[in-house]
């Protein structure tokens, strides 16, 4: 089974600052999907960003990108210019591309905005 | 659209009682999924459906049964509550196999 591994429980961020928040996966498959969820106090799980590991491009969302390193097993999340809305925890998840949409999470990086 | 709703959003049971929590979807979705998340942890998958019929174990199932009579419902069902099984627990759906996962907003359930 494939692993998820955060490493960082805790980050602190200035509002207006950026943030970035480390993931690392263990596949033995060449084709597979990564995202971001976010999950705020309310336990609500909402989708921030995927990436497909078949794309060499970065993925974007409005203030929100990912370093994929795809050698290195990377998939790193930056949140740019922070928001206290964005403190919430944060979960890397893997999925196979033949897995049935089975997600792998990780146990997850708190975020704490700093007004 | 009510998307994902599960029931209820909290319990508390008794060790060795038995309940069902309720999944139910208004997406026509074919994928369902039970996750568990634990304090501290991510989520982790306990099982998953294909289609009405059609039921799979995922990461950790015991102690976990489940059915899919119909598209739109996937009960969890606890036979015998442990302590081991507080938990939150998620449901999602999908409409395709590629597609994003949409979640419910979960069930706290505590075993004491």
């Amino acid at each position: 089974a494939q692993t998820v591994t955060q490493s960082q429980p805790e980050m602190s961020v200035q509002e207006a600052e950026t943030v970035t928040l480390s993931c690392t996966y263990d596949t033995s498959e060449s084709d597979y999907y990564l995202f971001w969820y976010k999950q705020p106090p309310s336990r609500q799980m909402i989708l921030v960003i995927r990436q497909e590991a078949y794309k060499q491009q970065n993925a974007t969302e409005n203030r929100f990108s990912v370093n994929f390193q795809k050698a290195a097993k990377s998939f790193s999340l930056k949140i740019s210019d922070s928001q206290l809305g964005d403190a919430a925890m944060y979960f890397c998840a893997y999925r196979s591309d033949y897995g049935n949409n089975r997600l792998a999470f990780g146990k997850g990086n708190q975020v704490v905005v700093i007004p | 659209n009510a998307g994902v709703t599960q029931t209820p959003k909290f319990r508390i049971l008794k060790i060795g009682q038995s309940m069902t929590l309720q999944c139910t979807q208004d997406m026509n979705h074919n994928y369902m999924y039970w996750y568990r998340q634990d304090p501290g942890m991510g989520l982790k998958l306990i099982y998953y459906s294909v289609g009405a019929g059609i039921t799979d174990k995922g990461e950790v199932p015991n102690g976990y049964n489940v059915s899919r009579s119909t598209t739109e419902d996937f009960p969890l069902r606890l036979e015998l509550a442990a302590p081991s099984q507080t938990s939150v627990y998620f449901c999602a759906s999908t409409e395709f196999e590629d597609s994003p996962l949409h979640f419910g907003n979960g069930t706290r359930l505590t075993v004491t």
